[in-house]
């Protein structure tokens, strides 16, 4: 799988708009960007995957650039809950038997 | 999305002792089950991907008779810490994926602290 890259720490206030980039240049054709959160002392919580277009769900925004070596996680309001790591994980889908690899990831802080 | 659950959360024991770990996919049969360390500010780190009924693939540098996993059902995976130590105690989390499914899904953890 290929290799990303994320800034250590971000911060953010409350409110506003948190955005984390994460480069994956070397990323290949058939790898999709994942992006999964941990808060404190809980296990990994899914947040959003995708290929090469843009998505969206109910916790957040996915924005891949159009070489697909770099990606941006958009969370578009961000509360004091969404303060936690942030791991961007780029693999081959419907590996059965791979384990998600996980990098160091960015440390979000959101305060008031 | 699919829930995963660990059991227990924390637990405390003596050095030497054995504690043994279950993990429970409630509402999807989990084909493949990975079992995840994490120490304090560090990120979580693969042990073992097990398959159901089959043996566990450890990754390079995890004791495999230290850290027995069964995976008998496809619902129910468990890991035993041997002989725990101080330096076993860690947060360990177990995660699951059905055969037809992208998501990985994470269980809550497991607190072990060895004294």
């Amino acid at each position: 799988d290929a290799k990303t890259t994320q800034p250590p720490s971000m911060d953010c206030a409350e409110g506003r708009a948190a955005n984390l980039p994460c480069n994956h240049s070397t990323i290949s054709g058939n790898e999709y960007v994942y992006w999964y959160r941990q808060i404190h002392s809980q296990g990994p919580q899914y947040i959003i995957h995708g290929l090469k277009n843009n998505e969206t769900n109910e916790m957040a925004s996915l924005i891949i650039t159009e070489d697909r070596k770099s990606s941006t996680l958009i969370l578009p309001h961000a509360t004091l809950r969404d303060t936690a790591v942030y791991y961007c994980i780029v693999r081959v889908a419907k590996q059965a038997g791979t384990a998600l690899i996980f990098g160091k990831g960015t440390t979000l802080s959101v305060s008031s | 999305g699919a829930v995963v659950s660990q059991h227990p959360s924390r637990v405390i024991c003596k050095s030497g002792t054995s504690v043994k770990i279950e993990c429970r996919s409630l509402d999807f049969q989990a084909t493949t089950m990975f079992w995840y360390r994490q120490f304090p500010k560090q990120s979580l780190m693969l042990m073992a991907t097990s398959n159901e009924g089959s043996k566990a693939t450890y990754e390079q540098g995890v004791e495999k008779d230290k850290f027995l996993i069964n995976h008998a059902s496809l619902t129910l995976s468990t890991l035993t810490v041997t002989s725990a130590h101080p330096e076993d105690s860690s947060f360990y989390i177990c995660s699951a994926r059905s055969g037809s499914g992208n998501e990985q899904f994470f269980g809550p953890g497991t607190r072990l602290t060895v004294l």
